[in-house]
């Protein structure tokens, strides 16, 4: 069963990093490109970064660059967001998915982990 | 970035009826799209891609159709179970995009 959890959101004054996590389990990780997508509370789906399978490629969404950074582990099946610099509005559930190869869609996502930037 | 644009924003119908949203991207996108559905509380689920294939387990009064820059998501005989968000997502290029979403109500 293939399995995503995220895992490093929490509270974070204005300014101040956080590092998040997703956990990748019942598939071959290394084989897939991974996507975060966020969602603010009541509002709909951004999508924010995405790694290929051997992290040779990544790209930013234009609202998060040069503050967010995409990474992955093949080795310990992770993939993690590197967030600085973070401002009230990037307050938001992010959730961790995999992309198909084929159509680029998001076809097994986490449970999302909660960001919350407020002083 | 291609601009995704949904419509309506909100559709409230009874069980049984025939629902049907759009979404229009900003430029064309041959089939390079998908549709999920997010229940309240929950992660987005993948219902289409590539326009109108559907994806295992998804019960058939879902279907997708239309390619370039006009989709549509038609739900038949709908159910209570099916109360949700839905969303569409380009996926011609990076920045992928979603639409704002339509919200389905039961009467």
């Amino acid at each position: 069963e293939v399995q995503l959890v995220e895992s490093g959101g929490g509270l974070v004054q204005p300014g101040g990093s956080l590092r998040l996590s997703c956990g990748a389990s019942g598939f071959t990780f290394s084989s897939y490109d991974m996507t975060w997508v966020r969602q603010a509370p009541g509002k709909g789906l951004e999508w924010v970064s995405y790694i290929s399978s051997s992290a040779s490629v990544t790209y930013i969404a234009d609202s998060v660059k040069g503050r967010f950074t995409v990474s992955r582990d093949n080795a310990k099946n992770l993939v993690y967001l590197q967030m600085k610099s973070l401002r009230a509005e990037d307050t938001a559930l992010y959730y961790c998915a995999r992309l198909t190869g084929d159509t680029v869609t998001h076809d097994y996502w986490g449970q999302g982990t909660l960001v919350t930037v407020s002083s | 970035d291609i601009q995704m644009t949904q419509s309506p924003s909100s559709v409230s119908a009874s069980v049984g009826d025939r629902v049907t949203m759009t979404c229009r991207p900003g430029q064309h996108i041959s089939s390079w799209l998908a549709w999920y559905q997010q229940k309240p509380g929950k992660a987005p689920k993948l219902l289409i891609s590539g326009a109108s294939s559907l994806q295992s387990g998804v019960p058939s009064r879902f279907s997708g159709s239309g390619s370039g820059t006009d989709f549509t998501l038609t739900i038949t005989n709908l159910q209570p179970e099916d109360v949700a968000t839905y969303y569409c997502q380009q996926a011609k290029s990076f920045p992928l995009t979603f639409g704002g979403g339509t919200k389905v109500e039961i009467k």
